[in-house]
């Protein structure tokens, strides 16, 4: 069946550094892309998404990369900051499926 | 600016209970689901709803589980006889039709 499998499972990076998460998915129709954000006992909260026809997408400090040949798109977030610190899910599919990545524990140090 | 809310927060239940999670959507979307998250894991996706019908459902979504919109702005999640591997989180989400899903607060169910 359909898989996404999402690295690393934890990131440390220092305040102010960039950080980057990588997504593979393995169903060829997908053709959506959503990044969610989820605090500790709280709702994932949509963050920033893209569509199949779109390479690439930027939102401030956040941006999201696709490659659809590869099969693979990423999350990059630039100088970050402590509120960064989360679980990060990738979810590929369509307006009617989405399949989540098992998530990134992101850890900002001060 | 609207949200996703769903009712009961926290629910516990004996093994072999029928349980209903309750969901109001967005007012104005189109499109609705329920996830499921146990403690620590990834959300898992159980059923879509669109049109007054399933449109996708997992394998997760068995005999056991049903979904409803019994009126304009109610979606539930039936589970007909609880076991003890359905404890978990349950999310409901709804969409406006351009692909987004936002999700409600989620209601924490126990099975003991």
């Amino acid at each position: 069946g359909e898989n996404v499998e999402q690295h690393p499972s934890t990131l440390s990076v220092q305040e102010g550094d960039s950080a980057v998460i990588k997504c593979t998915y393995s169903d060829s129709a997908s053709n959506y892309f959503p990044w969610y954000k989820q605090e500790l006992g709280k709702r994932p909260q949509l963050i920033i998404d893209i569509r199949s026809n779109v390479g690439e997408k930027k939102d401030q400090r956040i941006a999201v990369t696709l490659n659809k040949t590869a099969k693979h798109f990423s999350l990059h977030i630039t100088e970050t900051q402590p509120e960064d610190s989360a679980v990060y899910f990738c979810a590929a599919g369509s307006n009617y499926q989405l399949i989540w990545g098992a998530g990134t524990k992101l850890i900002i140090k001060p | 600016e609207p949200e996703v809310t769903q009712t009961p927060s926290h629910q516990v239940t004996q093994m072999g209970q029928e349980v209903i999670l309750r969901c109001v959507p967005i007012s104005n979307h189109l499109y609705f689901y329920w996830y499921r998250q146990i403690l620590g894991q990834k959300v898992e996706f159980l059923v879509s709803f669109y049109n007054n019908e399933i449109s996708e459902k997992s394998e997760i979504f068995d005999d056991q589980f049903s979904v409803e919109r019994p009126d304009g702005s109610n979606f539930t999640l039936k589970i007909r006889s609880t076991k003890l591997e359905d404890s978990a989180m349950y999310f409901c989400a709804s969409g406006g039709g351009s692909y987004e899903q936002y999700f409600g607060p989620g209601t924490r169910l126990t099975v003991t």
